[in-house]
């Protein structure tokens, strides 16, 4: 089946060290996006990517890096220097056309825990 | 920047009741506005989307319009069921190909 899969679903980080989570598409899109959720707020973007070997930060990039070597894959690393990084992570893609009829699909998200 | 807002943040209703969710957003120059689903720690569901030309789009029980001039939209849902129990997200999509997203109205049908 198509669609975006993240793993792994439940991770628990220990202070100082870096995790990344998977995201795999299967949809051929060009566009990839992190979202971070925390508890009653919106989504908020962390990065993104339109091609393969580019991205771009989002509003909540520092403490997190991304890369982007093949056009399904777009891995998060949540590196120690994010000092808060407990929350529930999507990952989202598109296609790049920047029609009105353009929308984005997300997969069932990553939850992250410190301990 | 483009700022999205949804009243209410919480909303409960008994079973059959009609209800109304509010979006607003701050830049009207966007591409389209979608209204989203999603189920507690699940991904996003896109509900319906209603582009910039249009007014209005409809699914089944669902019905979401568009005032673009005003910042406004609104998510119809008609005869509520408990399996309409979700948090609602909408989201608006600019000219850069970016998605901005309301925090979210959490909906509770009550049987």
């Amino acid at each position: 089946d198509g669609g975006i899969t993240q793993s792994p679903k439940y991770l628990f980080r220990k202070e100082g060290q870096n995790v990344t989570l998977s995201c795999e598409q299967n949809l051929n899109h060009d566009a990839m996006y992190w979202y971070r959720q925390d508890p009653g707020q919106g989504l908020r973007l962390i990065y993104y990517s339109q091609i393969v070997n580019d991205f771009q930060k989002g509003d909540i990039a520092e403490g997190y890096s991304v890369s982007r070597e093949k056009k399904e894959s777009f891995p998060l690393t949540v590196t120690s220097a994010q000092k808060n990084p407990t929350a529930f992570y999507l990952c989202a893609s598109g296609h790049l056309d920047r029609g009105p009829g353009n929308t984005i699909y997300f997969g069932e998200g990553s939850w992250l825990t410190v301990v | 920047k483009q700022e999205v807002t949804q009243i209410p943040a919480a909303l409960s209703v008994p079973e059959g009741e009609n209800l109304v969710l509010n979006c607003s957003f701050t830049d009207s120059a966007i591409y389209n506005l979608q209204w989203f689903r999603q189920d507690p720690g699940k991904g996003l569901t896109s509900l319906l989307l209603i582009q910039s030309s249009q007014r209005e789009q409809t699914s089944g029980r669902l019905n979401a319009s568009l005032d673009k001039s005003s910042g406004r939209s609104t998510l119809y849902i008609a005869a509520s069921q408990p399996g309409d129990s979700a948090t609602y997200l909408c989201a608006v999509k600019d000219t850069g190909n970016q998605f901005y997203f309301g925090t979210g109205t959490s909906l509770t049908v009550i049987p």
